[in-house]
């Protein structure tokens, strides 16, 4: 069964570090999403993509936080420089089109402690 | 915007009896609705989804939802809980044009033997 995948599963750094993380999603899906989830919450967006271009970033902390999908395949999120509030987990998903029931397959996700 | 409450971020119950997990939405415009699972160092999962088709939906490990307007509502149930049930699950809402789904805070399924 095709997965999404993400890398690191888990990264412990500094504050002030920088982080990155890299997403792979299902072949053919055109839509990626970057989700944030803090612990004991639901996820938030961060950042969605339609193929290489960005379709919503409201929400991503532009001053710390970028994200591209160059080719239109896969995802990387860097935050630069982390800090303490960043802790959380970091999910990437994707879907084969932005229509109707949309439903996103998620990756295991990437789990971030800043010290 | 749209948005989902779950009441109760925690719900424990003995194994064999009856899962509800409650979530409220709010929406202008017809909701797609779903219900996703979370396992432990686990991304998201698809339980189930309503799409207009069927107000009661059923979806996998037995569980099912129903769609229910006059209360804005769409509950998640099922019979008899087993000790692989115990995850964080997720309501979760879309609307047509951003389909964008936006999650609950979740609430964790407890189940004692």
């Amino acid at each position: 069964e095709a997965e999404v995948a993400q890398s690191p599963r888990y990264k412990i750094t500094e504050k002030s570090q920088a982080v990155a993380f890299w997403c792979d999603p299902i072949s053919g899906h055109a839509t990626l999403y970057w989700y944030r989830q803090i612990l004991g919450q639901g996820p938030e967006l961060l950042v969605q993509f339609q193929d290489e271009s960005v379709v919503d970033d409201s929400q991503l902390p532009k001053d710390r936080f970028s994200a591209e999908r160059l080719k239109g395949v896969d995802s990387t999120l860097k935050i630069q420089p982390a800090e303490l509030g960043d802790s959380a987990m970091y999910l990437c998903a994707s879907s084969p089109v932005i229509a109707g029931a949309n439903v996103l397959t998620f990756g295991a996700g990437s789990r971030l402690t800043v010290l | 915007a749209q948005s989902v409450t779950q009441l109760g971020s925690h719900v424990s119950v003995s194994e064999g009896a009856l899962v509800l997990l409650r979530c409220n939405y709010s929406s202008s415009v017809p909701p797609y609705l779903f219900w996703y699972v979370q396992y432990p160092n686990q991304g998201l999962q698809l339980l189930l989804k309503y799409t207009s088709a069927a107000t009661l939906v059923k979806g996998i490990n037995g569980f099912e939802a129903e769609f229910k307007k006059s209360e804005t509502s769409f509950h998640l149930t099922k019979p008899s809980a087993h000790m692989s049930d115990a995850a964080e699950y997720f309501c979760a809402v879309s609307v047509r044009g951003s389909y964008i789904p936006t999650f609950g805070r979740g609430t964790s399924l407890i189940v004692h033997p």
